[in-house]
């Protein structure tokens, strides 16, 4: 069955510094994945979207990587601020018409 | 722009109470869907509607019930509550963004406690 990974574990940077989650998915062949963001107490708001023929994708400090040969997307953050601070849920096409399957995210913990 | 709402924001019901949770978006979207989060899972799909007039089993439909009223309103009922329906429940709604793409827009979720 289609299963997706991310890291449980909380990940504590510095500001300023780069922020890298890992997404790694196996039994799928996803058309795209895209990441959300989600703030303790909120829904999740949507980030960025890459293609399976994209290798990678930019949006002012976010970086998305897709490699579909290791099965795997990096998001980064460049320059993290305390305001990035949230988690992160990775999600790709599901096994229904328009749907996701949500990865269970990681935390992000920018401290000044 | 409301984006997408949802009614109630926080409930509690007793084992075997009968709720409906109710959902709207104004962004003129055709599929919208209904996620329940617990800690350590993740957000799993209870139900979803691709189109107006159609409905389908997600992950974990059982214990749930869904109506697409129209294109905006999608509520979900849960007949006979239990405590293992105690969770965080959003609302999402998705258009087409380009081909085979669907980027969700969530609603602020309702946290339902059942004792």
């Amino acid at each position: 069955s289609q299963k997706i990974e991310q890291n449980s574990e909380a990940l504590n940077i510095q500001e300023g510094k780069t922020a890298t989650l890992t997404c790694n998915y196996t039994n799928y062949s996803p058309a795209y994945l895209q990441w959300y963001r989600q703030d303790p107490g909120r829904g999740p708001v949507f980030l960025l979207l890459i293609r399976e023929n994209e290798k990678e994708k930019r949006k002012e400090r976010l970086k998305v990587t897709f490699d579909t040969t290791l099965k795997q997307s990096l998001f980064h953050i460049t320059a993290s601020q305390p305001a990035d601070s949230a988690t992160y849920l990775c999600a790709l096409e599901g096994s229904g018409y328009s749907t996701l399957t949500f990865g269970k995210g990681t935390m992000l913990l920018v401290s000044p | 722009n409301a984006g997408v709402t949802q009614t109630p924001k926080f409930q509690v019901l007793k084992t075997g109470q009968s709720m409906t949770l109710q959902c709207a978006q104004d962004m003129n979207h055709n599929s919208m869907y209904w996620y329940r989060q617990d800690p350590g899972m993740g957000l799993r799909l209870i139900y979803y509607s691709a189109s107006e007039g159609t409905t389908d089993k997600g992950e974990v439909p059982n214990g749930y019930n869904v109506s697409r009223l129209n294109k905006r309103e999608f509520s979900l009922r849960l007949e006979s509550a239990a405590p293992s329906q105690t969770s965080v429940y959003f609302c999402a709604s998705s258009g087409l963004a380009g081909a085979n793409s669907y980027e969700q827009y969530f609603g602020p979720g309702t946290r339902l406690t059942v004792t």
